[in-house]
């Protein structure tokens, strides 16, 4: 079974700290993908990588940026936290035709 | 613009039930369809993958249905348990080449069954 691992489920954090959010996955998938989810607007995506060190813009990617230094590895990074940021981030997978396998999820919480 | 729109958005049922969940959506050039189930405070999980040439699929209680022609979609519950209580998700994905994702969400339904 492909599995994608996040590494926190729950965290809580300042406003202004710098946040790195990481996402591992088993099955050697180029594309990698990181989402919020707030109730209300379903999954927005933030950024995707299809290789390694590349990294496309998604819908919503202010605020936030990616490294992936590493096939397996897929890290969101929020520069500086903010309220607004507050939601459950999602990391996927997947293989060409996107059959997408997503993480258990990151509740992230900035006050 | 490319949109996925589920109904209802929330629903109620009794254990034992059936249900149905509809999606429609506008996505052009359509690759293929997509229902999740997403648990309470966990990462949506596949149920179904429908292409443009499949009508109905099944995976056990879940049975989904594609009619292209009219770009709509159904998830139907049979014999509802208290473990599908969930959100249901569904994506379709935009064929434009390449393989980095193109996929877009519907807000989901939020299902409740209760005993």
């Amino acid at each position: 079974d492909v599995k994608v691992t996040q590494s926190s489920r729950y965290l809580v954090k300042r406003t202004g700290e710098k946040v790195f959010l990481e996402c591992v996955q088993d099955m050697d998938h180029e594309n990698m993908f990181w989402y919020r989810q707030d109730p209300g607007l379903g999954l927005r995506l933030i950024y995707f990588s299809y290789d390694v060190k590349m990294k496309e813009k998604g819908d919503i990617p202010e605020g936030y940026s990616v490294s992936r230094e590493k096939k397996e590895r897929f890290s969101l990074i929020l520069e500086s936290a903010s309220t607004n940021q507050t939601s459950m981030y999602l990391c996927a997978s997947s293989l060409g035709q996107p059959e997408a396998f997503f993480g258990q999820g990151t509740r992230l919480t900035v006050v | 613009k490319n949109q996925v729109e589920q109904s209802p958005q929330s629903l109620i049922i009794l254990e034992g039930k059936n249900c149905t969940l509809q999606c429609n959506y506008t996505v052009s050039p359509f690759s293929n369809l997509r229902w999740y189930k997403q648990d309470t405070g966990r990462g949506p999980v596949s149920l179904t993958i429908m292409t443009f040439s499949e009508n109905t699929k099944s995976n056990g209680r879940y049975t989904a249905t594609l009619d292209a022609d009219t770009k709509q979609s159904s998830l139907h519950i049979t014999a509802s348990q208290l473990s599908d209580s969930a959100s249901y998700i569904c994506v379709v994905r935009a064929d434009y080449g390449g393989s980095q994702g193109n996929l877009i969400f519907g807000k989901g339904t939020k299902l409740s069954v209760k005993p």
